[in-house]
């Protein structure tokens, strides 16, 4: 069964620290692995990974996917309180049967 | 607890056709969320409903999409005489109600597995 995990569930932090979020999967035909951000309507998307070791950069915000151990990682450097969110992975996967599996998502706070 | 329901996973419509998607969200869950994923592009908003309520639908376009909630039942996403550029994955995603006293944290949507319709 086609899974993504994330973890933790949820994070609280104070301004200025380095958080890392993680997400695992197990999908049949990989295609990518996306981020989001989200927080109050629309997911906004953040990254889209499909190499592994290639680290995508904005701004504080970067991510990394790693193809052999079938996870990808989010860190945020100097955090803010307008980093608070929740952030989604997603995957792509399929070939004949394109799907996008979400994760349940890290809920991030911030504390001023 | 089974998660956020949709059907059919796929839809195939020819052009003038209607479709419609169905969003069963997780048990307790009382506000459901429609987005629309064109291929290459990320989520995008089309509607936030409660049962029998549509509290934003600044997303929706304004002809041919409709959006219900009703008091039993699932949530039905209609989009009326289908065109090729409708062709995209439609997700649905639940939340439970909000924290009396206001949110300290964003409430969580819960996603379900999809709808990807061709139209042909």
């Amino acid at each position: 069964e086609d899974k993504v995990v994330q973890s933790p569930l949820s994070l609280v932090v104070h301004e200025g620290d380095t958080v890392t979020l993680n997400c695992s999967y197990e999908v049949t035909n990989f295609r990518s692995l996306l981020w989001y951000k989200q927080e109050k309507k629309a997911p906004t998307f953040l990254f889209m990974l499909t190499s592994s070791g290639i680290e995508k950069k904005s701004g504080r915000l970067s991510s990394i996917l790693d193809k052999k151990e079938l996870f990808s990682i989010l860190n945020i450097t100097a955090t803010q309180t307008g980093d608070s969110a929740v952030y989604l992975c997603a995957v792509e996967a399929g070939n004949r049967d394109d799907k996008i599996i979400f994760g349940k998502g890290t809920r991030l706070h911030i504390l001023p | 607890n089974a998660g956020v329901m949709q059907n059919p996973r796929h839809l195939v419509r020819r052009r003038g056709q209607e479709a419609r998607l169905r969003c069963s969200p997780m048990k307790g869950h009382s506000h459901v969320y429609w987005y629309r994923q064109l291929p290459e592009e990320g989520l995008k908003f089309m509607v936030y409903l409660q049962k029998e309520n549509i509290i934003d639908e600044s997303g929706m376009p304004k002809e041919r999409f409709s959006a219900e909630f009703p008091k039993e039942g699932p949530s039905i996403l209609r989009i009326q005489q289908v065109v090729r550029g409708d062709s995209a994955a439609y997700f649905c995603a639940s939340s439970p109600p909000g924290l009396a006293g206001g949110l300290i944290f964003t409430d969580t949507q819960y996603f379900g597995p999809g709808t990807r319709l061709t139209v042909l």
